[in-house]
């Protein structure tokens, strides 16, 4: 199973929004609503920020959102804050019944 | 509260064996699928093994298939992973991750363990 496609970084200023992508093809991403989205901080454990392509887990920011359309998921962030700065990665369930991860953005706040 | 506590990671030469532990608590762990994934140096998350609540349907990434092995001792609501024929590339953070769903989505991670292969 490949990687799914994410850039590998993205940056913006505190309050700005930024969007981060995840290209996938029709037997993972295009072919279910099973996107997640983590946050991944050096030296910590990875946390879940969206699930099932737009669902928060309690206690997840509201700035978190995602989308999907055809083969793309998104994750958007809204009021970029500096402790925003992190690594993120993208997973999609597939047709083979296993996970696959993007390949990981890091998102520097200026 | 939910915790995954891994253990067991070291330093092993290229060849050897180690076995990782996740041990859980907070939650019924037999009613949850449960993954390995692991993160090497400079690199991204990758899906390890994943193994059904009961044990009974496992799956690994193709890197580790015939190497590893995953296990699963729910009434001690532990995790395990077996490693052998360790390689320098098998050197990573591993994570134990609880799946939410069975749709991998990964609700609840551990801190990792260490392994370290070189000579």
């Amino acid at each position: 199973q490949s990687a799914l496609t994410q850039p590998a970084s993205v940056s913006g200023s505190p309050g700005q929004s930024i969007t981060i992508s995840c290209t996938g093809t029709s037997s993972d991403v295009g072919a279910y609503d099973y996107v997640s989205w983590y946050q991944h901080s050096a030296g910590k454990a990875p946390k879940l920020i969206i699930y099932d392509v737009n669902k928060r887990p309690s206690g997840v920011s509201s700035r978190f959102s995602g989308s999907k359309s055809g083969n793309t998921a998104s994750l958007s962030i809204s009021g970029l804050q500096a402790e925003d700065e992190a690594d993120y990665y993208c997973s999609s369930y597939t047709s083979t019944d296993t996970g696959v991860f993007g390949g990981g953005t890091k998102l520097t706040v200026l | 509260e939910v915790q995954l506590v891994e253990s067991g990671g070291d330093l092993v030469q290229p060849g050897g064996s180690l076995r990782l532990s996740c041990a859980a608590s907070g939650f019924t762990f037999r009613h949850y699928a449960m993954h390995w994934v692991r993160q090497a140096p400079g690199k991204g998350l990758e899906y390890v093994s994943t193994i059904s609540t009961d044990g009974d349907r496992t799956d690994y990434a193709n890197s580790v298939k015939g190497r590893f092995t995953v296990s699963r001792d729910n009434s001690k609501n532990t995790l395990y992973l077996q490693m052998g024929s360790l390689r320098p590339e098998d050197m990573a953070v591993y994570y134990c991750a609880r799946d939410a769903s069975g749709s991998c989505y990964l609700d609840f991670w551990g801190q990792g363990t260490l392994v370290t292969v070189s000579s």
